[in-house]
């Protein structure tokens, strides 16, 4: 099973340039999130969907758009990148019952100069 | 959010058991008890979860106290592979989408 997979692992971006980050999963999950992740610290999360054409924001949103047409895909896009977004993305998955596990990507690691 | 504590790092030889302690004193009645770990360089990986009973499963037991405000997460041998940081998380199941809070963890350091 693939599971939940991201695309780029790394990308460097120069400041104010927008780029998008993939994420897909194939476990048929209700449920996806976006998290980063900042050197020494757990992760935090900034936008999250718990199905199709929903979505909601969480604790650190702002800089990032994300939208769900569909069950597997949940884009996230920098509009303008700021060197304040350097930092470690990870995407996840969980089907609707919380009291179930939750899958994670391997992660972007993304630099904005 | 309930809040869970931990301590920074621990320290174990390979295949001895290592006891990993979690402190939620806040905990409500409709809290689940998750662990998940994080090897270096990748996302964070599913341990176990429990609500009131000790759980086992191929990777690792949860003991839960009787009064749920602790909680410990047991790895029976320690191997190298199980350097990660491991993090206790509280995710309420009584409404809507419940966000994963991911506290600093316990970073394990496993000798050979």
């Amino acid at each position: 099973n693939a599971g939940v997979t991201q695309t780029p692992k790394f990308q460097v971006l120069k400041t104010g340039q927008s780029m998008t980050l993939q994420c897909a999963q194939d476990m048929n999950h209700e449920y996806m999130s976006w998290y980063r992740q900042d050197p020494g610290m757990g992760l935090r999360l900034i936008h999250y969907s718990v199905g199709a054409g929903i979505t909601d924001q969480g604790e650190v949103p702002n800089g990032y758009n994300v939208s769900r047409s569909t069950t597997e895909d949940f884009p996230l896009r920098l509009l303008s990148a700021a060197p304040s977004q350097t930092s470690v993305y990870f995407c996840a998955s969980s089907r609707k019952t919380a009291a179930t596990e939750a899958f994670f990507g391997q992660g972007t690691r993304l630099t904005v100069v | 959010d309930a809040k869970t504590t931990q301590p920074n790092s621990m320290e174990s030889n390979e295949e001895e058991p290592v006891h990993l302690p979690c402190n939620h004193s806040t905990i409500s009645g409709t809290d689940y008890i998750h662990w998940y770990r994080q090897l270096p360089s990748q996302g964070p990986e599913y341990v176990i979860h429990g609500l009131t009973s000790n759980v086992n499963n191929r990777m690792a037991s949860l003991a839960i106290a009787e009064d749920r405000k602790s909680s410990t997460l047991i790895l029976h041998r320690a191997t190298l592979r199980d350097a990660a940081v491991y993090y206790c998380i509280l995710r309420d199941v009584s409404t809507g989408f419940q966000k994963l809070v991911f506290g600093t963890g316990t970073r394990l350091l496993v000798s050979p």
